[in-house]
């Protein structure tokens, strides 16, 4: 069975700064996508960067990146230059054939 | 980018009544999606909504409990049966416009049983 866990329920960061979020998963296929989506307080379900299994390169979009390291069946988010807007709840996702497996969330709070 | 417009966006609901959710989307898409969010936790699949077949279901999830239309591919709605207060949750559609690739969510419907 594919899991997907988090095991960090919440963190803070100061406004500025880096912060890295943990993500790990298990799944016998070899292809398959990764996503960070962000839910903030509204409910909507944003993509924040998304990862193709089949690339070794790292995934950035702007002040997002992560690092994928495949062996590992690790996915970590990096926010660079922390803002405001970041504070969020963020689930880390594998997906197969379409259906998405959420981790757990961590809370993200940025602080002025 | 596809664009889901979901209603209801909330409400509340007497035990034992049922709520019928609707999802509707800017663009045909071949596979619809429902998740539960419950309170604090993370999105849990109910069901993948298959234009033209019945909905295909998770293990935990009943049509009986759950039933699903798909009428069209821009379309879908998901029912909330004989409702517990175990029920209360955010309900969100979900496509894809391309297998694997972006989902895109509606804005979820926040339900509460009492």
């Amino acid at each position: 069975a594919q899991t997907v866990t988090q095991s960090q329920p919440e963190m803070s960061v100061q406004e500025a700064e880096t912060v890295t979020l943990s993500c790990t998963y298990d799944t016998s296929e070899n292809n398959y996508y990764l996503f960070w989506y962000k839910q903030p307080p509204s409910r909507q379900m944003i993509l924040v960067i998304r990862q193709e299994a089949y690339k070794q390169q790292n995934a950035t979009e702007n002040r997002f990146s992560v690092n994928f390291q495949k062996a590992a069946k690790s996915f970590s988010l990096k926010i660079s230059d922390s803002q405001l807007g970041d504070t969020a709840m963020y689930f880390c996702a594998l997906t197969q054939g379409g259906k998405l497996i959420f981790g757990q969330g961590t809370e993200l709070s940025v602080k002025p | 980018s596809a664009v889901i417009s979901q209603k209801p966006s909330r409400d509340i609901c007497q035990r034992g009544t049922s709520l019928t959710i609707q999802c509707q989307v800017d663009s045909q898409v071949t596979m619809m999606f429902w998740y539960r969010q419950q309170p604090g936790q993370s999105l849990t699949l109910i069901a993948t909504a298959n234009q033209g077949s019945e909905a295909t279901y998770e293990s935990g999830f009943v049509i009986d409990k759950f039933p699903i239309s798909r009428p069209n591919l821009t379309f879908s709605t998901l029912t909330v049966s004989n409702m517990s207060p175990e029920d209360s949750s955010i309900y969100l559609c979900s496509v894809e416009e391309v297998p694997d690739a972006e989902a895109f969510f509606g804005q979820g419907t926040r339900l509460t049983v009492v």
